[in-house]
């Protein structure tokens, strides 16, 4: 498969505890992105990378929120001491110029 | 780009009908109009990518046109199915040099057999 891929598709966890989500872009894909969809909403950005380059980090990524693409390859974004409202969809993509191609998301649900 | 407009938000039609979406965004720092099929469970699904004014793309019975002067684009649906059933997002996406999109809320459209 070459498509874009997250793992986990599913994270419930309680309050206070941190969790990790990984992304596995398209091979060769330079650009990767971190998104965010809550119930009711469109994705909304949250962060950029060209290559390994962190370049971009929306305002809604919290100091708990840290995301890294340590060799420019696959992708992981960590939430600390996690809060109900970090309940959402998290969906990364990848690509070249401008097509984007996303993964299946990874759905966190905080209790 | 700050605030991306989908209308209708849902839509109910009857399997064979024709239909059509607006996403109508600020027309200023503009690079490119996104439009996804985004079905539940599955990773949501480019269907275009358009950058110049007077755009127009085909892919089977869906098209698109996009008017970047004055900020709106239009997605077609001829003959609906209801594997057609499925969110439809557009999303524009600045000239800066990270591309990010900006998502409207999409319309929700549901074909009924």
């Amino acid at each position: 498969d070459t498509g874009v891929s997250q793992d986990p598709r599913h994270k419930i966890t309680k309050r206070g505890q941190n969790v990790t989500f990984r992304c596995d872009p398209i091979s060769e894909h330079n650009r990767l992105y971190w998104y965010r969809q809550t119930l009711g909403q469109g994705p909304e950005f949250l962060t950029y990378f060209q290559n390994e380059a962190q370049l971009e980090k929306s305002r809604l990524l919290s100091d708990r929120f840290s995301a890294e693409r340590p060799k420019g390859s696959f992708s992981t974004l960590e939430i600390q001491r996690t809060e109900q409202g970090d309940s959402a969809m998290y969906l990364c993509a990848s690509s070249v110029i401008a097509e984007q191609f996303f993964g299946p998301g990874t759905r966190l649900t905080v209790l | 780009i700050l605030n991306v407009e989908q209308s209708p938000q849902s839509l109910h039609v009857q399997e064979g009908d024709s239909t059509n979406f607006t996403c109508s965004f600020p027309s200023s720092n503009f690079y490119a109009l996104h439009w996804y099929r985004w079905e539940t469970a599955k990773s949501p699904e480019a269907l275009f990518v358009m950058t110049l004014n007077g755009d127009e793309k085909k892919k089977g019975r869906i098209s698109a046109t996009l008017n970047t002067k004055e900020g709106y684009s239009y997605l077609y649906i001829k003959g609906s199915q209801p594997e057609d059933s499925a969110t439809y997002l557009c999303a524009p996406s600045d000239d800066g040099n990270n591309r990010k999109l900006i998502w409207g809320l999409g319309t929700s459209l549901a074909v009924n057999p």
